[in-house]
């Protein structure tokens, strides 16, 4: 299978503190998607990046996706304590198979 | 709209026995995964159905691991025998098409322990 790499693995933050995953492939990737998993529930879609050094924004969130499609970042701002989970981006190949990473837990401290 | 229904949530079973795992994808759904998530690691994609055609299994343990999806609807997972190894939990997923468009809707898993 595919490998895609996430850094850190764990990270924990204050509230009020930003927040940053990064996702690596050692291929090109056709798509990257992110997911959320909250303790004990399972992965929930986040958004899907597509294009050559796309970047989206929900709300505090802001994903991008790397110009040479190998790489993308989720960037959270001011974490709240919603935000705690598990972060994983998904990656496509050309045949539209998608691989999760290994997946970056966030816990914020109050 | 009902999401992706798994059953069932818990299974606890012995080594070397048999276990099945049972999806109903939401309906429309053409594109048909079942992933394995050991605690702590990301979801492993175990085999990937494109209505009722096989796309990709190739991380499929397949001296072990059967799949099938009659019909392009529901899907059934099977395990045969089983090995301590195999706890984890089996998410099943579905997307409305294996495009490069499309988002999987995720089920609630059900959560394997092999004793």
């Amino acid at each position: 299978g595919q490998q895609v790499m996430q850094i850190p693995q764990y990270q924990h933050v204050q509230e009020g503190e930003d927040f940053t995953t990064y996702c690596n492939s050692s291929t090109t990737l056709s798509n990257i998607q992110w997911y959320k998993q909250r303790p004990g529930g399972h992965p929930v879609f986040l958004i899907q990046l597509v294009k050559s050094g796309e970047v989206k924004k929900q709300k505090r969130l802001t994903f991008q996706f790397g110009e040479a499609k190998k790489n993308s970042s989720l960037h959270i701002t001011a974490t709240q304590t919603t935000d705690v989970g598990t972060y994983f981006c998904a990656a496509a190949n050309t045949g539209n198979q998608f691989y999760f990473g290994t997946g970056t837990s966030l816990t914020v401290i109050p | 709209e009902a999401g992706v229904a798994q059953s069932p949530r818990y299974k606890i079973i012995e080594k070397r026995q048999s276990v099945a795992f049972w999806c109903n994808p939401i309906s429309g759904h053409a594109t048909l995964y079942w992933y394995q998530q050991i605690l702590g690691q990301g979801p492993k994609l175990l085999i990937q159905f494109q209505n009722n055609g096989v796309v990709d299994d190739s991380q499929l343990p397949k001296d072990r691991f059967s799949a099938e999806r009659l019909k392009g609807v529901d899907s059934t997972l099977k395990i045969q025998p089983a090995k301590l190894e195999d706890s984890a939990v089996y998410l099943c997923a579905s997307s409305l098409v294996g495009g490069r468009h499309t988002e999987a809707f995720f089920g609630q898993g059900t959560r394997l322990t092999v004793v």
